[in-house]
């Protein structure tokens, strides 16, 4: 019973290719997030997601791209992928506003 | 000017010593200010949050908030192998996004 839970875990791939991260909340929350870490640990915001509607895009390549089904699901689709989006990609939700945010596990991606 | 800052570390003490961990930011306008733990190869995991300038105890660890200074820290008393991680603060302002810093790396030694 994850309260964040985010797939895959690994995930290693070529230059160039297509591919998605899933992520899934069972909290009821109404916001949820995509965060990037990079190798030096900053974590960065992406996107953030609330009840469905985009609220914060923050300088991301349009290669990103965020689809929320319902405010259960943040699916992050990347295209083209570079070496340079080697990082883990974290998923986070919470009631919006000021209240604690709850993070998956982490997407450990690596673009070869 | 960073909007959070803190120092990376990484920062290594002697089991049972007490930590003292530190932000500052820049923006006034935040109000609500948190502590995570991220152990390797984890999510971040909430440790603690307040609104409010002063002090919040919970067991081992106080979170501090001097919001005139705009700055923040987290005490751990008795300091345990198991302390060991990497320690983000962050902080957002009311239907903002969260702000993190960029973490210290803490080794306590047993």
């Amino acid at each position: 019973d994850t309260a964040v839970s985010q797939t895959p875990k690994y995930l290693v791939t070529q230059m160039g290719n297509d591919k998605s991260i899933k992520c899934e909340q069972n909290l009821g929350h109404d916001t949820m997030y995509w965060y990037k870490q990079d190798s030096k640990k900053f974590l960065k915001i992406m996107f953030s997601y609330n009840n469905k509607e985009l609220i914060i895009n923050e300088t991301v390549p349009n290669r990103f791209s965020p689809k929320s089904p319902d405010k259960a699901h943040l699916n992050l689709h990347i295209n083209s992928l570079e070496l340079g989006d080697s990082a883990v990609y974290f998923c986070a939700s919470n009631q919006g506003g000021n209240t604690e945010a709850f993070f998956g596990q982490g997407t450990r991606l690596t673009v070869v | 000017q960073k909007e959070v800052e803190q120092d990376p570390g990484p920062l290594s003490v002697p089991e049972g010593a007490i930590v003292s961990l530190n932000c500052t930011y820049s923006n006034s306008a935040f109000q609500y200010f948190m502590w995570y733990r991220q152990y390797s190869r984890k999510g971040p995991e909430l440790l603690m949050y307040t609104y409010s300038s002063g002090n919040k105890e919970d067991g081992r660890f106080t979170a501090q908030v001097d919001k005139s200074s705009k700055y923040i820290s987290l005490f751990i008393r008795d300091s345990q192998p198991s302390d060991s991680a990497t320690y983000l603060c962050a902080m957002s302002n009311y239907g903002q996004n969260f702000v993190f810093g960029p973490g210290t790396r803490l080794s306590v030694l047993p």
